[in-house]
């Protein structure tokens, strides 16, 4: 079945640090993959999208890359702020209609 | 635009209750979609509208939950005789399908609590 792994520890990082979360999937061959923040009793908010023919996007801070061949996504955020702490979400759609979410991983930036 | 909006934001029902929870999606969106979210989980797919028409639903779905997306706006999402695992947040999400642009805005979600 399909499946989307991410860290499901939280991560904790120490102020201008960059943090790096993972996104591994199986059974997928999806056309992109996103990237949601969320805060805590609010709805995701869309940060990224990164194509399959593409191995890099920048935002800003943000930094996504997209392996087809290991399956895999990793999500930068340099110089991190506090603000930065928040839950980040992974996002696949096997269809042009469903969008299937990882748990997410839990960021925690520490002054 | 105030981007999508969701009422009520919190409900608290007895068990064997029905409920209706509405969603407003951002007005230039085509695409709604339906989401459940239970705590230290990511959003699961409930149900999609593009316009009027619901073209997917989630086999997790049970026959008591039923969407409606009536004139393509705004949309319902009822559960019937709500149990107690119906308990999580429920969150909506509208976008629009333009040269593959295809982010979901999501609103600030209903909280269901069943007693």
């Amino acid at each position: 079945s399909q499946k989307i792994e991410q860290n499901s520890e939280a991560l904790n990082i120490q102020e201008g640090k960059t943090a790096t979360l993972t996104c591994n999937y199986t059974n997928y061959s999806p056309a992109y993959l996103q990237w949601y923040r969320q805060d805590p009793g609010r709805g995701p908010v869309f940060l990224l999208l990164i194509r399959e023919n593409e191995k890099e996007k920048r935002k800003e801070r943000l930094k996504v890359t997209f392996d087809t061949t290991l399956k895999q996504s990793l999500f930068h955020i340099t110089a991190s702020q506090p603000a930065d702490s928040a839950t980040y979400l992974c996002a696949l759609a096997p269809s042009a209609s469903k969008i299937i979410f990882g748990s997410g991983t839990r960021l925690s930036i520490r002054p | 635009d105030t981007g999508v909006s969701q009422n009520p934001r919190h409900k608290i029902t007895k068990r064997g209750q029905n409920v209706t929870f509405r969603c407003d999606p951002i007005s230039e969106h085509n695409r709604l979609y339906w989401y459940r979210q239970t705590l230290g989980q990511g959003p699961e797919f409930l149900t999609y509208f593009q316009n009027e028409a619901q073209l997917e639903k989630s086999r997790l779905l049970s026959d008591r939950f039923s969407a409606e997306r009536p004139k393509g706006s705004f949309s319902t999402l009822e559960i019937q005789r709500t149990e107690q695992g119906d308990s999580a947040m429920y969150l909506c999400a509208s976008s629009f399908r333009a040269s593959g642009d295809i982010e979901q805005y999501f609103g600030p979600g209903t909280r269901l609590t069943v007693t």
